[in-house]
Protein backbone atom coordinates (compact mmCIF):
# COMPACT_ATOMS: atom_id res chain seq x y z
CA UNK A 1 0.00 0.00 0.00
CA UNK A 2 1.38 3.60 -1.38
CA UNK A 3 1.60 5.83 1.81
CA UNK A 4 3.72 8.08 4.48
CA UNK A 5 5.78 6.46 7.29
CA UNK A 6 6.84 8.62 9.47
CA UNK A 7 9.40 7.23 12.56
CA UNK A 8 9.70 7.24 15.84
CA UNK A 9 6.12 7.83 17.01
CA UNK A 10 7.36 9.13 20.17
CA UNK A 11 11.16 10.73 20.49
CA UNK A 12 12.81 12.24 23.68
CA UNK A 13 15.45 14.87 23.13
CA UNK A 14 18.04 15.40 25.58
CA UNK A 15 19.14 19.26 26.25
CA UNK A 16 21.86 20.11 23.86
CA UNK A 17 20.95 17.04 21.96
CA UNK A 18 20.31 17.09 17.95
CA UNK A 19 17.35 14.47 16.96
CA UNK A 20 16.48 13.19 13.44
CA UNK A 21 12.64 12.40 12.31
CA UNK A 22 12.51 10.55 9.61
CA UNK A 23 9.69 10.65 7.01
CA UNK A 24 9.61 8.49 3.62
CA UNK A 25 6.88 7.87 1.18
CA UNK A 26 6.15 5.25 -1.90
CA UNK A 27 3.35 7.42 -3.44
CA UNK A 28 6.06 9.01 -5.87
CA UNK A 29 5.74 12.57 -5.43
CA UNK A 30 7.66 15.34 -6.40
CA UNK A 31 6.86 17.72 -3.24
CA UNK A 32 7.49 16.92 0.29
CA UNK A 33 6.79 19.25 3.94
CA UNK A 34 7.58 19.32 7.01
CA UNK A 35 4.83 20.94 9.66
CA UNK A 36 4.93 21.46 13.28
CA UNK A 37 1.91 21.16 15.23
CA UNK A 38 1.31 23.32 19.05
CA UNK A 39 -2.35 22.94 20.46
CA UNK A 40 -4.40 25.83 19.32
CA UNK A 41 -2.17 26.91 16.29
CA UNK A 42 -2.75 24.83 13.68
CA UNK A 43 0.13 23.63 11.00
CA UNK A 44 3.03 25.55 10.53
CA UNK A 45 5.38 24.93 7.70
CA UNK A 46 9.11 24.10 8.75
CA UNK A 47 10.46 22.92 5.35
CA UNK A 48 9.55 22.06 1.91
CA UNK A 49 11.35 20.53 -1.09
CA UNK A 50 9.57 20.50 -4.68
CA UNK A 51 12.47 18.50 -6.34
CA UNK A 52 15.25 16.18 -5.33
CA UNK A 53 18.67 18.25 -3.72
CA UNK A 54 16.40 21.74 -3.41
CA UNK A 55 14.18 22.39 -0.27
CA UNK A 56 13.16 25.52 1.17
CA UNK A 57 12.40 27.53 4.48
CA UNK A 58 8.74 27.65 5.76
CA UNK A 59 7.69 29.97 8.43
CA UNK A 60 9.49 28.50 11.64
CA UNK A 61 12.94 27.11 9.96
CA UNK A 62 15.25 28.55 12.69
CA UNK A 63 16.37 25.55 14.53
CA UNK A 64 15.57 22.98 12.18
CA UNK A 65 17.52 21.43 9.12
CA UNK A 66 16.52 18.75 5.99
CA UNK A 67 17.74 17.04 3.51
CA UNK A 68 16.49 15.67 0.39
CA UNK A 69 19.25 13.24 -1.19
CA UNK A 70 16.48 10.85 -2.32
CA UNK A 71 12.60 11.66 -3.82
CA UNK A 72 11.37 9.61 -0.97
CA UNK A 73 13.22 10.52 1.72
CA UNK A 74 12.65 14.06 3.40
CA UNK A 75 14.36 13.43 6.83
CA UNK A 76 13.89 16.54 9.91
CA UNK A 77 16.77 17.53 12.23
CA UNK A 78 15.82 18.69 15.39
CA UNK A 79 19.00 21.19 16.32
CA UNK A 80 19.68 21.78 19.81
CA UNK A 81 19.04 25.32 18.71
CA UNK A 82 15.55 25.03 18.70
CA UNK A 83 14.46 25.78 22.21
CA UNK A 84 11.32 24.74 22.44
CA UNK A 85 11.17 21.46 20.45
CA UNK A 86 8.17 19.69 22.34
CA UNK A 87 5.42 19.86 19.61
CA UNK A 88 3.74 16.90 17.11
CA UNK A 89 5.57 17.12 13.69
CA UNK A 90 3.69 15.81 10.39
CA UNK A 91 4.83 15.14 7.44
CA UNK A 92 3.52 15.41 4.19
CA UNK A 93 4.09 14.55 0.10
CA UNK A 94 2.33 15.94 -2.50
CA UNK A 95 2.17 16.52 -6.06
CA UNK A 96 2.98 20.50 -5.43
CA UNK A 97 -0.28 21.46 -7.90
CA UNK A 98 -2.99 23.49 -6.40
CA UNK A 99 -5.53 21.04 -7.57
CA UNK A 100 -3.92 17.88 -5.37
CA UNK A 101 -4.24 16.83 -1.78
CA UNK A 102 -1.78 16.42 0.74
CA UNK A 103 -0.76 13.27 2.09
CA UNK A 104 0.41 12.82 5.73
CA UNK A 105 2.02 10.92 7.81
CA UNK A 106 0.74 9.88 11.58
CA UNK A 107 3.45 12.12 12.92
CA UNK A 108 6.42 11.64 15.41
CA UNK A 109 5.79 13.18 19.07
CA UNK A 110 8.83 15.06 20.13
CA UNK A 111 9.31 15.90 23.81
CA UNK A 112 12.21 17.14 26.06
CA UNK A 113 13.50 15.42 28.77
CA UNK B 1 -0.52 35.20 6.18
CA UNK B 2 -2.79 32.37 7.97
CA UNK B 3 -6.46 32.36 7.01
CA UNK B 4 -8.69 32.87 10.03
CA UNK B 5 -11.00 30.28 11.13
CA UNK B 6 -14.64 30.67 12.89
CA UNK B 7 -15.70 29.43 14.52
CA UNK B 8 -12.86 28.16 16.96
CA UNK B 9 -15.02 25.29 18.35
CA UNK B 10 -18.70 24.57 18.16
CA UNK B 11 -20.58 21.52 20.23
CA UNK B 12 -23.49 19.72 18.09
CA UNK B 13 -25.84 17.31 19.00
CA UNK B 14 -26.22 14.29 16.68
CA UNK B 15 -28.36 15.54 13.35
CA UNK B 16 -27.59 18.95 13.64
CA UNK B 17 -25.88 21.50 10.97
CA UNK B 18 -22.73 23.47 11.31
CA UNK B 19 -20.77 25.88 9.45
CA UNK B 20 -17.30 26.61 9.61
CA UNK B 21 -15.49 29.19 7.57
CA UNK B 22 -11.81 30.05 6.46
CA UNK B 23 -11.13 34.12 5.43
CA UNK B 24 -7.81 35.49 3.73
CA UNK B 25 -6.45 38.30 3.14
CA UNK B 26 -4.82 37.47 0.33
CA UNK B 27 -6.08 36.57 -2.89
CA UNK B 28 -6.80 32.95 -3.08
CA UNK B 29 -6.48 30.25 -5.45
CA UNK B 30 -7.67 27.29 -3.95
CA UNK B 31 -8.67 26.62 -0.39
CA UNK B 32 -8.33 22.60 0.93
CA UNK B 33 -10.26 21.15 4.02
CA UNK B 34 -9.04 18.79 6.06
CA UNK B 35 -10.15 16.91 9.34
CA UNK B 36 -7.75 15.59 12.27
CA UNK B 37 -8.87 13.29 14.98
CA UNK B 38 -6.43 13.65 18.08
CA UNK B 39 -2.96 12.58 17.26
CA UNK B 40 -3.69 11.26 14.20
CA UNK B 41 -2.76 12.69 10.57
CA UNK B 42 -4.93 15.08 8.72
CA UNK B 43 -7.16 13.55 6.56
CA UNK B 44 -8.28 15.29 3.19
CA UNK B 45 -11.57 16.37 2.52
CA UNK B 46 -11.77 18.32 -0.41
CA UNK B 47 -10.09 21.27 -2.78
CA UNK B 48 -12.14 23.99 -4.02
CA UNK B 49 -10.40 25.89 -6.85
CA UNK B 50 -11.08 29.96 -7.66
CA UNK B 51 -14.53 29.56 -9.56
CA UNK B 52 -16.56 30.00 -6.88
CA UNK B 53 -16.86 26.07 -6.91
CA UNK B 54 -19.27 24.29 -4.58
CA UNK B 55 -18.18 20.55 -4.04
CA UNK B 56 -19.92 17.88 -1.99
CA UNK B 57 -18.32 14.47 -0.08
CA UNK B 58 -21.03 12.63 1.69
CA UNK B 59 -23.23 15.17 3.79
CA UNK B 60 -20.06 17.31 3.97
CA UNK B 61 -19.69 20.23 1.46
CA UNK B 62 -18.34 23.72 0.71
CA UNK B 63 -18.24 26.68 -1.07
CA UNK B 64 -15.28 29.40 -2.61
CA UNK B 65 -15.88 32.44 -2.74
CA UNK B 66 -12.74 33.96 -4.46
CA UNK B 67 -13.66 37.90 -4.80
CA UNK B 68 -14.66 37.58 -0.48
CA UNK B 69 -11.36 35.40 -0.53
CA UNK B 70 -13.62 33.11 1.74
CA UNK B 71 -14.72 29.66 1.89
CA UNK B 72 -17.23 27.98 4.06
CA UNK B 73 -17.47 24.28 5.09
CA UNK B 74 -21.40 22.85 5.60
CA UNK B 75 -21.72 19.64 7.99
CA UNK B 76 -25.22 18.83 7.62
CA UNK B 77 -27.19 15.74 9.74
CA UNK B 78 -23.65 15.65 11.69
CA UNK B 79 -22.81 11.87 12.74
CA UNK B 80 -20.15 11.25 15.89
CA UNK B 81 -17.39 10.24 13.58
CA UNK B 82 -17.59 14.26 12.19
CA UNK B 83 -16.35 15.01 15.86
CA UNK B 84 -12.17 16.15 15.09
CA UNK B 85 -10.22 19.48 14.31
CA UNK B 86 -11.29 20.81 11.00
CA UNK B 87 -8.35 22.50 8.81
CA UNK B 88 -8.41 25.02 6.24
CA UNK B 89 -5.21 25.24 3.77
CA UNK B 90 -4.93 28.30 1.59
CA UNK B 91 -3.00 28.72 -1.35
CA UNK B 92 -1.90 31.99 -3.56
CA UNK B 93 -0.66 29.67 -6.28
CA UNK B 94 2.04 27.82 -6.81
CA UNK B 95 2.87 28.56 -2.76
CA UNK B 96 2.76 26.11 0.21
CA UNK B 97 -0.65 25.94 1.24
CA UNK B 98 -0.84 27.99 4.61
CA UNK B 99 -2.97 26.37 7.01
CA UNK B 100 -5.75 28.20 9.59
CA UNK B 101 -5.90 27.49 13.61
CA UNK B 102 -8.38 24.90 13.10
CA UNK B 103 -11.95 24.72 14.12
CA UNK B 104 -12.51 21.75 17.30
CA UNK B 105 -15.82 20.32 16.06
CA UNK B 106 -17.15 18.36 19.11
CA UNK B 107 -20.67 15.86 18.16
CA UNK B 108 -22.06 14.08 21.11
CA UNK B 109 -25.42 11.94 21.45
Amino acid sequence: DGGITQSPKYLFRKEGQNVTLSCEQNLNHDAMYWYRQDPGQGLRLIYYSQIVNDFQKGDIAEGYSVSREKKESFPLTVTSAQKNPTAFYLCASGWDTANQPQHFGDGTRLSIL
Amino acid sequence: QQPVQSPQAVILREGEDAVINCSSSKALYSVHWYRQKHGEAPVFLMILLKGGEQKGHEKISASFNEKKQQSSLYLTASQLSYSGTYFCGTDKGNTPLVFGKGTRLSVIA
